[in-house]
């Protein structure tokens, strides 16, 4: 079993809805929680970073993270098709590490 | 553009072979941390380099290496390589030790072993 669990998808919405995308884990000694963008033949893209349990909201993108249920999710407000890109979370247990251990990612489609 | 170079961007080589891969960090990163992306296995951390000095070592096999030259710039060396060693491999930096919140990736080599 992966220490994180990310569904593929993919996932196709029409554009204007509001997307939710989820990880679980098992590593309970993750504390750090980040959200990464990827377009198709580029780098991944840090788009929202979470320290332990809460909610984090920057612009449409908003992040949660329940740590009792090992249970992390990025919202997107009224998507666009911009948005479309595969989204990978990442986690780790350290604030000083170079070592993230990153979901399989889930490629959104938004539909115009 | 994320200031993290990587080269080249494509690379076709035969089993047996060995390659460089190279990555010039953003001006005035100090971290340099080498990432493995396949279709099985997703994004991996092989290794990270702070300052020159080997700082963290992931799943890397012993056919690969890496080092970090006094310009900052790193190369990752992939030797006896096989078809399961196709994938993309990615550099990222960071001024500091950690990637939680100020690392940022280059575009990335894909590597296609024949």
């Amino acid at each position: 079993q992966k220490e994180v669990e990310q569904d593929p998808g993919p996932l196709s919405v029409p554009e204007g809805a509001i997307v939710s995308l989820n990880c679980t884990y098992s590593n309970s000694a993750f504390q750090y929680f980040m959200w990464y963008r990827q377009y198709s033949r580029k780098g991944p893209e840090l788009l929202m970073y979470t320290y332990s349990s809460g909610n984090k909201e920057d612009g449409r993108f908003t992040a949660q993270v329940d740590k009792s249920s090992k249970y992390i999710s990025l919202f997107i407000r009224d998507s666009q098709p911009s948005d479309s890109a595969t989204y990978l979370c990442a986690m780790s247990h350290s604030s000083n590490t170079g070592k993230l251990i990153f979901g399989q990612g889930t490629t959104l489609q938004v539909k115009p | 553009d994320s200031g993290v170079t990587q080269t080249p961007k494509h690379l076709i080589t035969a089993t047996g072979q060995r390659v460089t891969l190279r990555c010039s960090p953003r001006s005035g990163d100090l971290s340099v941390y080498w990432y493995q992306q396949s279709l099985d296995q997703g994004l991996q951390f092989l290794i990270q380099y702070y300052n020159g000095e080997e700082r963290a070592k992931g799943n890397i096999l012993e056919r690969f290496s890496a080092q970090q030259f006094p310009d900052l710039h790193s190369e990752l060396n992939l030797s006896s390589l096989e078809l399961g060693d196709s994938a993309l491999y990615f550099c990222a930096s960071s001024a500091q030790g950690s990637m939680n919140t100020e690392a940022f990736f280059g575009q990335g080599t894909r590597l296609t072993v024949v």
